[in-house]
């Protein structure tokens, strides 16, 4: 069974850094594109960031580039996000998520929430 | 971006009566590999996104039959054939085609 699990969500104040983790387990990590998604409180979905499978290509979307870098670490079946110069419209539920495939996500975390907030 | 467009926002819906959802998109989710995709989920109170159809018309495995989907281009339609109590929820496209990949503002499910 997939599992993904994400950590490292918490409260910060604005312009203050963040690093997600999530760990994946059930499958063979290092053959699926991944990606983080975020969702505000009591708003839609946004896709965030994506990741290929070795590593070597990430996608972030504009209202994050330059301040979010996403990673991972096959060897540990773990995914990352670390978050710079957070601001209060950062704040949501992130999730990670398996790609099977163009953007095709199947499986998802159960999230965890960011606050920026002073 | 893609601008992904659900109607309606709020869907009440009488147990055992069918539901429709309407997803438009600002342009063609026609692939230049020929595939559209389109996916929708299902986001129950609480809960994480669920995907239950992929590709416009492909179910994921335990999803219930009485979910279906239709569309081509830049209309789509989640349908319901019977609602259920466990169909409660917020219910969102999303297209895969065009980077980034975009959701629709969700439609939400209750019971009247």
């Amino acid at each position: 069974e997939v599992q993904l699990v994400e950590a490292g969500g918490g409260l910060v104040q604005p312009g203050g850094s963040l690093r997600l983790s999530c760990a994946a387990s059930g499958f063979t990590f290092s053959i699926y594109w991944m990606t983080w998604l975020r969702q505000a409180p009591g708003k839609g979905l946004e896709w965030v960031a994506n990741i290929n499978q070795d590593g070597s290509a990430t996608y972030h979307v504009d209202s994050v580039k330059g301040r979010f870098t996403m990673s991972r670490d096959n060897a540990k079946n773990s995914l990352y996000l670390q978050m710079n110069s957070l601001r209060a419209e950062d704040t949501a539920v992130y999730y990670c998520a398996r790609d099977v495939g163009w953007h095709n996500i199947d499986s998802w975390g159960q999230g965890t929430l960011v606050t920026v907030s002073s | 971006d893609v601008v992904m467009t659900q109607s309606p926002l709020s869907l009440p819906v009488t147990l055992g009566q069918p539901a429709s959802i309407s997803c438009r998109s600002s342009q063609s989710l026609v692939h230049s590999d020929g595939n559209t995709y389109l996916n929708w989920f299902q986001q129950r109170p609480g809960q994480s996104p669920r995907r239950l159809i992929y590709k416009v018309s492909n179910w994921d495995s335990g999803v219930p039959d009485r979910f279906s989907g239709s569309g081509s281009g830049t209309d789509f339609t989640l349908k319901i054939s019977r609602v259920e109590a466990e169909d409660v929820g917020v219910y969102y496209c999303m297209q895969g085609t065009h980077w980034p990949p975009t959701f629709g503002g969700g439609t939400k499910v209750e019971i009247k």
